[in-house]
């Protein structure tokens, strides 16, 4: 049990649609980070922000887009879904800002899009 | 740019040690981490090396070398339960924004 929680755990869309997944970080901690683990493969990173920018951003187009709010938590937006999106989407908060720090892990959003 | 390689997958038997290893490539270094992750759950975190050397937890030890670009995760004394994947990463900088080698199922079996 890290403390950080996701929802939903999984749903199910089809190509063209739109998602948010949302991500409440563990207290206390100011930084949240989006990662997507397709079947098989480990994590790779989407962004993360930090005082509610974003703050680094890996090799994802931009629709893929996220928010962070006052009280930290976070969301992740998909637009114009694609059946390669078919992932599970991973939350991560940190508590001393981007700085090297451990991790915590929610369980994670299964998305299938059809 | 960042690549990381570890093996797919390794069978073992309870009781025994298993050697996971993982090689990296990276512009610059800032630490190395491992992380558990059961079947259908969270990534948990294992250990973190930023010196060369060994670092024992308990069953789990992991070492590092920077000059080799290398690092190893052993686990003694496999039970049941470490049957799971083992992700090795590496900040993408000095942070924790993490590049994921693709992760090694480690089956134990009785």
């Amino acid at each position: 049990e890290t403390g950080v929680t996701q929802s939903p755990t999984h749903l199910i869309k089809t190509r063209g649609q739109q998602v948010t997944l949302r991500c409440s970080s563990q207290s206390g901690h100011n930084t949240v980070s989006w990662y997507q683990q397709a079947l098989g493969q480990g994590p790779q990173f989407i962004f993360q922000y930090y005082r509610e920018e974003e703050n680094g951003r890996g090799n994802f187009p931009p629709r893929f887009s996220g928010l962070q709010f006052p009280n930290y938590s976070s969301e992740l937006n998909v637009n114009a879904l694609e059946l390669d999106d078919s992932a599970l989407y991973l939350c991560a908060s940190s508590r001393d800002g981007p700085g090297t720090g451990e991790l915590f892990f929610g369980e994670g959003s299964r998305l299938t899009v059809l | 740019g960042q690549n990381i390689d570890q093996p797919t997958e390794m069978t073992a038997t309870e009781g025994a040690i298993v050697q996971i290893n993982c090689t990296y490539q990276t512009s610059g270094f800032n630490g190395l981490f491992w992380y558990q992750q059961h079947a259908g759950e969270a990534p948990t975190f294992l250990s973190y090396n930023v010196l060369d050397g060994l670092e024992e937890k308990g069953r789990f030890s992991s070492f590092l070398s920077r000059s080799k670009g290398y690092s190893y995760l052993l686990l003694k004394e496999l039970q049941m339960k470490d049957s799971a994947s083992y992700l090795c990463a590496v900040p993408l900088a000095a942070g924790n924004k993490l590049t994921f080698g693709g992760g090694t199922r480690v089956l134990v079996k009785p």
